[in-house]
């Protein structure tokens, strides 16, 4: 089943606004990380975020952590039409001793110039 | 440097066919290897994901199965393919360590006629 789910599922935005994704998932997580998938490609990782971290910046992007709501953020700031793509976020749960990385369904994002 | 090798990248196979789709990483030991299902505009899927040589855990139900013949490689076989199983598959692999990120190969998209 999935643990992430991404709200919302589509998004279209200008050349310049800022886009907000959210992210909710159900199980207690050990880090939370979001991914950039360009049509018909693989995953690209954008960021992580700890389970103790409650925000965290990377160039344009800015991620949220709100253990208490079980939900995550993605923030990306003057947004350029290179930015359209789908983004997902991911949860790590724990196996015994191993990890396991489970995606939610991503959000389409659309920017248009 | 590491890096993750998934082909082939398209394929069209008839109905009742079987199939192999081959995923190899370089760079890196014992690393998690995940294979992915993703539908047309839908999320990611986990289907199978190995903790090591020979050990697979099946995430869902089907008509596919996996191997790990080889510490660096992952298998993704069917005896007969159904067009349910078309769709955009995705191997990856990580650390198997707490807060690391994933890495993806650039995905094969499987056409069942």
């Amino acid at each position: 089943s999935q643990q992430g789910e991404e709200d919302p599922q589509a998004l279209s935005i200008q050349e310049g606004e800022n886009a907000t994704m959210n992210c909710s998932y159900k199980t207690s997580i050990n880090n939370l990380q979001w991914y950039r998938q360009n049509s018909g490609r693989g995953l690209v990782h954008l960021i992580l975020i700890r389970s103790n971290e409650r925000e965290k910046h990377s160039g344009r992007l800015r991620v949220t952590l709100d253990t208490s709501k079980k939900s995550s953020s993605l923030l990306i700031t003057a947004s350029r039409a290179a930015d359209t793509a789908s983004y997902f976020c991911a949860t790590v749960l724990r196996r015994g001793s191993n990890y396991k990385l489970t995606f939610g369904k991503g959000t389409l994002l659309t920017v248009n110039p | 440097s590491q890096t993750i090798h998934q082909w082939p990248a398209t394929l069209v196979q008839p109905v009742g066919s079987p199939l192999s789709l081959e995923c190899t990483v370089e760079g890196t030991s014992n690393p998690n290897l995940y294979w992915y299902r993703q539908a047309a505009g839908r999320g990611l899927q986990l289907l199978f994901y190995s903790v090591g040589i020979g050990q697979i855990s099946s995430e869902v139900p089907q008509n596919l199965s996996a191997s790990r013949p080889q510490d660096r490689q992952f298998i993704l076989s069917s005896k007969k393919l159904l067009l349910s199983d078309s769709g955009f598959y995705l191997c990856a692999w990580d650390r198997g360590l707490l807060n690391t990120e994933a890495f993806f190969g650039q995905g094969t998209r499987l056409t069942v006629v």
